[in-house]
């Protein structure tokens, strides 16, 4: 089935220690967002690539970064991670950009600081 | 700043009752979609809404927009303890790409 996969489901990492999350999809969607998720709260869109081309949100801390190598798989490196970045990271896609099209989530990546 | 408010931030029924929740927005729309997560899980679309649209159904689900009172309501009739999950409206804002969430109503069914 198409789907979009997110590696590791759980990643414990030390306060400062650089962490790398990873999605992948099936769907061959242009567009791949990043939405951090603290709890019960809203998930926050921290960036988002159509096809190459890379969007980072205004308020999105300079710690966090993304890479794209191909359409299928977006990486999120966090440089430096503090106590104040343990949230729940989703993925998703979607076909094109606008709030017309549905988004595609994976089933996140739950990053706990030490 | 989220655009959609959730109302009530949480709600419990029984099983086979009906559960009614509240979305209201700030500033006008193109469309607004609703969105399922299950307890640790990521969210799963449920229903889209456009603004020239009024009310829309998908099996157990009825979803009502009222562009006037910028407000839409999810019903979910019948509800099963599988229904147990928070809900997130979710809205564009005209000329804007991105979808932004409320913080969800949370659903118990209790068996």
């Amino acid at each position: 089935d198409a789907m979009v996969i997110q590696n590791p489901r759980y990643q414990v990492t030390q306060f400062g220690k650089p962490v790398t999350l990873s999605c992948s999809q099936t769907l061959n969607h242009n567009v791949m967002y990043w939405y951090q998720q603290k709890s019960s709260q809203a998930p926050k869109l921290l960036f988002h690539y159509y096809d190459k081309d890379f969007n980072n949100e205004a308020d999105t801390p300079d710690n966090f970064q993304s890479r794209r190598p191909n359409t299928s798989f977006c990486f999120l490196d966090i440089r430096s991670p503090g106590l104040g970045d343990a949230a729940m990271y989703l993925c998703a896609t979607s076909r094109e950009l606008g709030g017309g099209d549905t988004q595609y989530f994976g089933p996140g990546t739950r990053l706990t600081v030490l | 700043s989220q655009q959609g408010e959730e109302d009530p931030q949480a709600l419990s029924i029984q099983e086979g009752e009906n559960a009614t929740m509240n979305c209201s927005y700030k500033t006008s729309i193109n469309n607004l979609q609703w969105y399922r997560q299950n307890s640790g899980r990521g969210l799963v679309h449920l229903i889209l809404i456009r603004s020239n649209e009024r009310e829309k159904h998908s099996g157990r689900l009825r979803v009502t927009l009222d562009t006037s009172k910028k407000s839409s309501s999810l019903l979910i009739t019948a509800s099963r303890a599988a229904d147990t999950a928070s809900y997130f409206c979710a809205t564009d804002v005209s000329n804007d790409y991105k979808l932004s969430f409320g913080a969800g109503t949370t659903v118990t069914v209790r068996a």
